[in-house]
C-alpha cells in the first residue's frame, strides 16, 4: 500500500502568523496528489489536485506546491486566521486505473486569536 | 443539489448485530467509496466501486460487505459488528478518474457496545 506521511501531525500558531507543512510519498508512478481541508464535524472538502512536477496551486491564502522528483508537496498558509483552524489531508491515489485514493494522517492546525 | 447523503447520522448497536449504512448520490458520479475515520489513524478505505455493478477491497475489507447495484446507491453492511467496528464512517463519491476530487458525505457515527 501507497505510503503518504504528513507533518508536523498538529500545529498551533497565532492569529496572522504563516505556516506550512508537507506531504511525502514514494516519488515513484506518481499520478496525482489531492488536498483536502478537514473541519470538525464537517466532512472533508476538496482544495487542489496537482499532477505535474513544479505545480503551484492557490486559493485566496492558501497555496500548494509539488515537487514529483523528490516526492513532496507543501501547503502554504498566509496570515493563517482561526477560521483555517482544521485537519489538511493530503491523498493519492494508487493506481492510474481508479480514483481510489490513499489518505495522510493529516496536519491539525489551530489558529489562536 | 443533495450532493451525498448518509444514514443514518449516529447509531449505537449491540456487538453481534447487523447493520447497513446508506450512502445516497445524486451527482451521476461513476465513483463510489466508503472510509473509516479513527484518531490517529485518518481516513481508511474499507470498499470501494468504481461503476454500478462492481465493488472492490480498500485497505480495511474485513467485516464489511458491499453492493453497487445502481449508479447512486453503495450501502456498507456490517454482517455481525464488534466493538473494534466503533468508528466515524464517510462514504465519498467521484467521476473515477484519479484527478477527480472526490465529494464526501457528512458521516455516519457508529458506536458497538
Amino acid at each position: 500500500i501507497l505510503n503518504v506521511e504528513q507533518s508536523p501531525q498538529s500545529l498551533h500558531v497565532q492569529e496572522g502568523d504563516s505556516t506550512n507543512f508537507t506531504c511525502s510519498f514514494p516519488s515513484s508512478n506518481f499520478y496525482a496528489l489531492h488536498w483536502y481541508r478537514w473541519e470538525t464535524a464537517k466532512s472533508p472538502e476538496a482544495l487542489f489536485v496537482m499532477t505535474l512536477n513544479g505545480d503551484e496551486k492557490k486559493k485566496g491564502r492558501i497555496s500548494a506546491t509539488l515537487n514529483t522528483k523528490e516526492g513532496y508537496s507543501y501547503l502554504y498558509i498566509k496570515g493563517s486566521q482561526p477560521e483555517d483552524s482544521a485537519t489538511y489531508l493530503c491523498a493519492l491515489p494508487d493506481s492510474s486505473n481508479t480514483g481510489k485514493l490513499i489518505f495522510g494522517q493529516g496536519t491539525t492546525l489551530q489558529v489562536k486569536p | 443539489t443533495a450532493g451525498i447523503t448518509q444514514a443514518p447520522t449516529s447509531q449505537i448497536l449491540a456487538a453481534g448485530r447487523s447493520m447497513t449504512l446508506r450512502c445516497t448520490q445524486d451527482m451521476r458520479h461513476n465513483a463510489m467509496y466508503w472510509y473509516r475515520q479513527d484518531l490517529g489513524l485518518g481516513l481508511r478505505l474499507i470498499h470501494y466501486s468504481n461503476t454500478a455493478g462492481t465493488t472492490g477491497k480498500g485497505e480495511v475489507p474485513d467485516g464489511y460487505s458491499v453492493s453497487r447495484a445502481n449508479t447512486d446507491d453503495f450501502p456498507l453492511t456490517l454482517a455481525s459488528a464488534v466493538p473494534s467496528q466503533t468508528s466515524v464512517y464517510f462514504c465519498a463519491s467521484s467521476e473515477r478518474g484519479f484527478t477527480d476530487t472526490q465529494y464526501f458525505g457528512p458521516g455516519t457515527r457508529l458506536t458497538v457496545l
